[in-house]
């Protein structure tokens, strides 16, 4: 069973500070990675997804990288903002079970300070 | 265009009484799937539709839950006889295929059994 762990569990930085936060999960066996960010109330947005033959992603400030061998995902936020405080989820498309859901991780919650 | 959207964005109900949520997704998109959120947890796969083919049922956690959809558009997610543990933010999602192309959420629907 593909399991996905998520840390720090939560994070707080001043502004203008470069961060990574972590995902692993247990089974390699993946078709993509997806990260997102979740703000209080709403629902999920996608900021990056990688697919299994790929090591990274960027998008604007944020970059993904992709170790699948070792289960392993980063997610770097370069000059961190107070609107980047969210929770962010990692989620791996698994292949098996059908590969037609998303295993999430728990989150890391970050805070920005100004 | 516009997103998946969900309605309704709260319900509260009573334990024992039926519950209907709807998720209308973005047009054009064949995969729809149903989340669950528990306060505290992670992301649970309930569902998957890809256009005609049979459902993967495989995540609902009970005989209570069901879920339909009509061709490639809406999809309603029916609990009977709720209990207090079906309390939950219910997420949507919908992908342009199966195929592992990114899934775009819905603001989910805020479920409250008392």
């Amino acid at each position: 069973k593909q399991e996905v762990t998520q840390i720090p569990a939560a994070l707080s930085v001043p502004e203008g500070e470069n961060l990574v936060l972590n995902c692993s999960f247990t089974d390699s066996a993946i078709y993509n990675l997806q990260w997102f960010r979740q703000d209080p109330g709403k629902g999920l947005t996608s900021l990056l997804l990688i697919q299994s033959s790929q090591r990274e992603q960027t998008s604007g400030r944020l970059n993904a990288s992709l170790d699948k061998s070792s289960g392993r995902s980063t997610l770097y936020i370069a000059a961190s903002q107070p609107g980047d405080s969210a929770t962010y989820l990692c989620a791996v498309r698994g292949v098996t079970g059908g590969g037609n859901k998303l295993t999430f991780g728990t989150g890391t919650q970050l805070k920005v300070e100004l | 265009g516009a997103g998946v959207s969900q309605s309704p964005s709260n319900k509260v109900t009573e334990k024992g009484k039926d519950v209907e949520l709807r998720c209308d997704p973005i047009s054009g998109h064949t995969a729809l799937y149903w989340y669950r959120q528990r306060l505290g947890q992670g992301l649970e796969f309930l569902i998957y539709f890809q256009g005609n083919s049979a459902p993967d049922k495989s995540g609902l956690p009970s005989d209570r839950f069901s879920a339909e959809r009509t061709g490639e558009s809406v999809s309603t997610l029916t609990i009977q006889r709720t209990q207090q543990e079906d309390s939950a933010v219910y997420l949507c999602a919908s992908s342009l295929d199966g195929g592992g192309l990114e899934q775009y959420f819905g603001p989910g629907t805020r479920l409250t059994v008392t």
